[in-house]
């Protein structure tokens, strides 16, 4: 069965920290990988996307992520957080038959 | 532009109660979603719609039911709520063919007595 697993419930870091949140998924066939943020009170937004091409996508606000087929990994990044990344992050792989389901989620808290 | 509209934006209801959740997008996309969230087990599908006519299962389908029967409309219906229904329910639309970002609705919080 498809699933996918994210690694921290949730983190807290200060401000200027480095960021990575944890993702894997186990799918039988081609996947295009999302992360989506969920800004306190507000619905998900994309944060960034891959669906081929360069491992390593750029996505909004300083984000990153990178993905590893041989881990079946899609790892975010951010070299330094701000207090307005408070949020929580959802890793989301999309097969073509369009059964897009989230992981659970990692809770991120940027104290100032 | 809407985009997704989700109505009511919360209601309280009686268990045994049946409520019907609308979700309405103007997009013209292929495949929509119903999602519910819950907190520490974040967003779990409950049932999908790949095109009009068509709706699949998604991982807690149990106790919901939808229909599709345009490209514009999706609503989710809650037959005899129970308590265990009480969330936050989002609605999603996206292009489809599995290359397509999510668009959410604004949700609608649900709470059952």
């Amino acid at each position: 069965a498809q699933s996918v697993s994210q690694h921290n419930h949730h983190v807290i870091l200060s401000e200027a920290a480095s960021l990575e949140l944890g993702c894997n998924y186990s799918y039988g066939g081609t996947v295009n990988l999302f992360w989506y943020v969920q800004y306190p009170g507000q619905h998900l937004q994309l944060l960034l996307k891959y669906f081929s091409g360069d491992p390593l996508v750029k996505g909004i606000k300083g984000f990153e992520a990178e993905f590893i087929k041989s881990k079946f990994s899609f790892n975010l990044r951010k070299p330094s957080v701000q207090w307005s990344d408070t949020a929580e992050y959802f890793c989301a792989p999309l097969p073509n038959n369009n059964d897009m389901r989230f992981g659970a989620g990692t809770r991120l808290t940027v104290k100032p | 532009t809407a985009g997704i509209t989700q109505a009511p934006t919360s209601q309280i209801l009686a268990a045994g109660r049946s409520m019907t959740l609308r979700c309405t997008q103007d997009m013209r996309h292929n495949a929509m979603y119903w999602y519910r969230q819950d907190l520490g087990l974040g967003l779990r599908l409950i049932h999908y719609s790949n095109t009009a006519g068509t709706t699949g299962k998604g991982e807690v389908p149990d106790g919901y039911s939808v229909s599709r029967a345009n490209t514009d409309d999706f609503p989710l219906t809650l037959a005899s709520a129970v308590p265990s229904q009480t969330s936050v329910y989002f609605c999603a639309s996206s292009e489809g063919g599995g290359t397509g970002e999510l668009f959410f609705g604004e949700g609608s919080r649900l709470t059952v007595l």
